[in-house]
Formats: C-alpha cells, sequence, structure tokens
C-alpha cells in the first residue's frame, strides 16, 4: 500500500486480556518504529527495528509489552495482561532519508 | 533530563493571524529537528525538517522554521494562517540516535 497501515483501529480490552497490534509499514522501509501516545501527550518512543533486527527497546514502559517482526516487514506489538494505564494510541512508523511516516494509530482502551 | 519543550499548548487565532509555535530542547551538540502536523481524525505528517545548513526551512503549506542553535530553539512560524491549520503541532528532535522524541504538542484552533 501507499502508507502505514496499522490494525485494528480500535480495539476494547478488559483489564487482564492480552492484545496485539500490527503494522503494515510502507514497502522497503527497513526502519520500524512504535510509538505510545497517551491523551493530550506527545508520542512517546517504545521500541525499534531495523530489519528484522531490534535495535532498541529502551522505551517499552514493562515486560508486559513485546515486540516482534520476525521478516523484516510486517510488525506486532504485544501487551500482555492490560492494565488501565495502557490504555493510548499506538502508534506506528516507518522510516525513509530521515523522516517518519506515521500510520493512523492503534486506540487501545482497557476497562 | 534531555527533552523538548513545546511551551504554547493552546493556541487560538482568528483567519489571517500570524502564528509563532514556540520549540526548545535541550540537547548540546548536532541535532536533527522537525515540524510534525497531526489535522483531526489523520496520522501524524511531516510539515518541515532540519538536519544542516540554512537556519530557515521552508516547508510545506507555507510554514517555515528557524533554528537558533544559541538559544536552541526551533519555532514554527505562518505569516497568515488559514482555517484550514486547525490542527496538532508536534516539535521533534533526535540527537544520535535513530528515535525521534517530541514535544507535548501544541493545539492551534483558528477561527473564521
Amino acid at each position: 500500500g501507499a502508507g502505514v497501515s496499522q490494525s485494528p483501529r480500535y480495539k476494547v480490552a478488559k483489564r487482564g486480556q492480552d492484545v496485539a497490534l500490527r503494522c503494515d509499514p510502507i514497502s522497503g522501509h527497513v526502519s520500524l518504529f512504535w510509538y505510545q501516545q497517551a491523551l493530550g501527550q506527545g508520542p512517546e518512543f517504545l521500541t525499534y527495528f531495523q530489519n528484522e533486527a531490534q535495535l532498541d527497546k529502551s522505551g517499552l514502559p514493562s515486560d508486559r509489552f513485546f515486540a516482534e517482526r520476525p521478516e523484516g516487514s510486517v510488525s506486532t506489538l504485544k501487551i500482555q495482561r492490560t492494565q488501565q494505564e495502557d490504555s493510548a494510541v499506538y502508534l506506528c512508523a516507518s522510516r525513509v532519508d530521515g523522516e517518519l511516516f506515521f500510520g493512523e494509530g492503534s486506540r487501545l482502551t482497557v476497562l | 533530563a534531555q527533552s523538548v519543550s513545546q511551551h504554547n499548548h493552546h493556541v487560538i487565532l482568528s483567519e489571517a493571524a500570524s502564528l509563532e509555535l514556540g520549540c526548545n530542547y535541550s540537547y548540546g551538540g548536532t541535532v536533527n529537528l522537525f515540524w510534525y502536523v497531526q489535522y483531526p481524525g489523520q496520522h501524524l505528517q511531516l510539515l518541515l525538517k532540519y538536519f544542516s545548513g540554512d537556519p530557515l526551512v521552508k516547508g510545506i503549506k507555507g510554514f517555515e522554521a528557524e533554528f537558533i542553535k544559541s538559544k536552541f530553539s526551533f519555532n514554527l512560524r505562518k505569516p497568515s494562517v488559514q482555517w484550514s491549520d486547525t490542527a496538532e503541532y508536534f516539535c521533534a528532535v533526535n540527537k544520535d540516535t535513530d528515535k525521534l522524541i517530541f514535544g507535548t504538542g501544541t493545539r492551534l484552533q483558528v477561527f473564521p
């Protein structure tokens, strides 16, 4: 596709459930980023891949958060045992020439 | 802590007014600087970027930004705003690493 595609766009989970958020980057983009954006805040870095290698996961808030990109294209962000504080928009971006191209995000609401 | 600060959280203007949104960062040395915009219901998109060279950068839709190294600032400007500029604006910086650090954003409302 022409842009970064994320699914689902909206996800409601009960506290304690596991969720998986998918990102399909722009074809050929080597670098892929995940960000978390809480209401009224700017995006906060979570993790970064170059191809299938996860080069930086310093922003993942806890060991309940896990990201993978096994074939160097599609990436999945998994959140285990969701908590209310995990409610946010999760943004995926791919990069070329220093510019990040963002998807529309996955809005997670944990009840 | 190293950070990106946007001091204007919410700006309200009438059409044709001039706009300046502040952005300051606390990183020393060489940095790359960006402004992103998020229109209602849309994804974040790049307005302009500065890597090196002329510190006055021109972006899309008539926006420009000036990098002032001595002030650690990268303020966004537009001489005459339009109702369609209503959006949230984010300043972002990266230095040495691949991750982009964002400010908290400025919500701009333009009234006809």
